[in-house]
């Protein structure tokens, strides 16, 4: 199938990590996005991967195995503002055509 | 400033009836879109624009015709208004085909 999946929900303390997955369909491959979005505010753009590994960004990193079709975002020293949903969003074809999950909420606890 | 403007904020509208949404961006980017995001439901791609040429389309009604008067503007008109059109829709750009997109604030349309 095309579909992007990710865990509806993710809880995790402040100080730690949490590490959230997605999933995705390898055909046609053109990249996978990593957004971070608010109630009621627009998604805000974190990370964009193409290549394979580990890619940090300080406070976020993502890890990419195109050949499993799987994603996921790190979070460290996990601050309570970090609560919010992460969306992935990944190929869905040849063309440019994103599909976005439908994102996991993160609450960190104190 | 706000790199990417879109106008109104809030929209409410009769069935049948027919509006246009404003979007503009300031970040130089080469390509544009819009997405349409529901309550409790993720968000849907609706349309790419690259150099100012539709990319993709991806609404199945003709109802839904983008605008592109500008590099860095892509309007969206939807004529004809139905409830379900209700939606929060959110207009995005990246400097070219692909990489992340960034988000303007959106525009929340109800339809009574």
């Amino acid at each position: 199938g095309q579909g992007v999946e990710q865990p509806a929900k993710l809880m995790s303390v402040e100080g730690t990590f949490a590490r959230v997955n997605c999933t995705y369909s390898t055909s046609g491959f053109n990249g996978l996005s990593w957004y971070q979005q608010r109630e009621g505010q627009a998604p805000v753009f974190l990370s964009y991967v193409v290549l394979d590994g580990l890619k940090d960004s300080g406070h976020f990193s993502t890890f990419l195995s195109r050949s499993n079709g799987y994603s996921y975002l790190l979070l460290t020293e996990l601050q309570i503002k970090d609560s919010a949903s992460y969306l992935c969003a990944g190929p869905s074809g040849g063309n440019y055509k994103p599909t976005f999950g439908k994102g996991t909420s993160l609450v960190v606890h104190p | 400033d706000p790199k990417i403007i879109q106008k109104p904020k809030y929209l409410v509208a009769v069935t049948g009836s027919e509006k246009i949404l404003i979007c503009e961006q300031y970040l130089g980017h080469n390509a544009m879109y819009w997405y349409r995001q529901s309550a409790k439901k993720p968000l849907e791609f609706m349309f790419s624009y690259s150099y100012q040429k539709l990319m993709d389309n991806q609404t199945a009604s003709s109802r839904f015709q983008p605008q592109s008067s500008k590099k860095n503007h892509l309007d969206l008109q939807i004529t004809a208004l139905k409830p379900d059109d209700s939606a929060t829709y959110f207009c995005a750009s990246s400097q070219e085909e692909w990489g992340g997109e960034y988000f303007g604030p959106g525009t929340r349309l109800t339809v009574l």
